[in-house]
């Protein structure tokens, strides 16, 4: 696609219930990022996709969180047993590579889904 | 390890008038530096980025930078501020020999331009 696309643009969940945001990065970007932006704070990584790497779990703030990504595109981050604090704006973001000498750091990022837990 | 600091929460410009936007930076060596904003309810626009070569910086939308690495810092500057240009602006460093996946990124300053 032109862009890279994000859904649900917003979910609203019960505490304890389990979600997954989907993330449909730029055709041809060979790496994908997952963030979460709560509110005031600053962007915090939590998972990068690169090709058919091992994906670098290293940000996910617990073993609650996961993704994955098929076919080295679409990719979907699955939080179970949501918490309150898991409340955030999840966003994706792509770019052509992640290797050091092609790639200065400029993202494409996704509009993001709005995650509340009640 | 490194960090951003973007020591305002908010800033209020008029419109019309000259706007910075303030971002200071901690890395081992040099580093790359990029500004992304963030209009409401949207995901993050890339707007410029300092690698090498001429300290001052130009992008979009009019916005410039200017690299100080005496001061380690890397400021967001228009001459001109548009009621258009209210949003979130984010400040991000990584070093070169890092990947994307390292990019560090401030809390965000929120602009509002008032007309």
């Amino acid at each position: 696609g032109a862009g890279v696309s994000q859904s649900p643009s917003n979910k609203v969940t019960e505490k304890g219930k389990d979600v997954e945001l989907r993330c449909d990065p730029i055709s041809g970007h060979t790496a994908l990022y997952w963030y979460r932006q709560s509110l005031g704070q600053g962007l915090e990584f939590l998972i990068y996709f690169q090709g058919n790497s091992a994906p670098d779990k290293s940000g996910l703030p617990s073993d609650r969180f996961s993704a994955e990504r098929t076919g080295g595109s679409v990719s979907t981050l699955t939080i179970q047993r949501t918490q309150q604090e898991d409340s955030a704006v999840y966003l994706c973001a792509s770019s052509k590579t992640s290797g050091r000498a092609s790639n200065t750091g400029e993202l494409f990022f996704g509009e993001g889904s709005r995650l509340t837990v009640l | 390890a490194q960090s951003v600091a973007q020591p305002e929460d908010q800033v209020n410009v008029a419109e019309g008038n000259p706007l910075t936007v303030k971002c200071t930076y901690s890395v081992s060596g040099n580093p790359y530096l990029f500004w992304y904003v963030q209009y409401p309810n949207r995901g993050l626009q890339f707007l410029l980025k300092y690698i090498t070569g001429d300290n001052l910086v130009k992008g979009s939308y009019g916005f410039e930078a200017e690299f100080n690495k005496s001061q380690t810092s890397f400021h967001l500057k228009k001459p001109s501020a548009l009621v258009s240009d209210s949003a979130l602006y984010f400040c991000a460093v990584r070093v070169p020999s890092g990947s994307a996946r390292q990019l560090t990124f401030g809390s965000g300053t929120q602009l509002t331009v008032l007309p």
